[in-house]
């Protein structure tokens, strides 16, 4: 299947600084990619639709001034947690696909402790 | 939006018996249904998917149903073994262009006891 991979899988940073996870599809190009935030033994939760040359939708209750979206290509889009505080410690973990209706790929997560 | 409803949260199995979860919809507009597994510390890995055109689907020990009626589809595991332990996760989308994404269910943690 298609190749979807995030980077980096773990990231520990202090309060108040940002932190930046890339997620890139290796061998195909995704004009949508889509972010999720997924708490221990919980769901996946969709935090916003990223979309190629465009603003990302963001779900009800999740901050676009917090978590920042970015889709420059076609096989990147990053997200940006801005003045992270411990309350934004999680696992974010990414998806993409080739076309609506299709198989999502996800990337391997990101882990990111904010001390 | 769509509601995904996923039961039961956890499921407790021997091996070689089987294992049901049920998923139920709210947005008549779905029409793919995927199931995803995922292993402790891994991403999710599609296992099988149904689209509304069709009622079942199988797949060497696993099948999916779907109702559109009643808006409800099933995860079968037949013949489990201690490697299905995992969380499962049903999912609801539609085809409906630029507004396409998936909601999931809560998940399932499938234990299959030796």
């Amino acid at each position: 299947g298609a190749v979807v991979s995030q980077h980096p899988s773990r990231v520990i940073c202090k309060s108040g600084t940002s932190v930046k996870i890339e997620c890139r599809s290796l061998d195909f190009q995704a004009t949508t990619m889509f972010w999720y935030r997924q708490f221990p033994k919980q769901s996946l939760m969709l935090m916003a639709t990223s979309n190629e040359g465009s603003k990302a939708t963001y779900e009800q209750g999740v901050e676009k001034d917090k978590f920042l979206i970015n889709h420059a290509s076609l096989t990147l889009s990053t997200l940006t947690v801005t003045s992270a505080h411990p309350e934004d410690s999680s696992f974010y973990i990414c998806s993409a696909g080739q076309g609506a209706g299709t198989e999502a790929f996800f990337g391997q997560g990101t882990r990111l402790t904010v001390v | 939006g769509e509601n995904v409803e996923q039961h039961p949260s956890t499921l407790s199995v021997q091996e070689g018996d089987s294992a049901v979860i049920k998923c139920t919809y709210s947005d008549s507009a779905s029409n793919y249904f995927p199931w995803y597994k995922q292993e402790l510390g891994k991403r999710p890995q599609l296992i099988i998917d149904i689209r509304s055109n069709v009622g079942e689907k199988k797949d060497q020990r696993i099948a999916v149903t779907l109702n559109k009626t009643a808006k409800h589809f099933s995860l079968h595991i037949t013949e489990t073994q201690p490697e299905d332990s995992a969380v499962y996760f049903c999912a609801a989308g539609w085809d409906g262009g630029s507004n396409y994404k998936l909601t999931f269910g809560k998940g399932t943690l499938l234990t299959v006891n030796p």
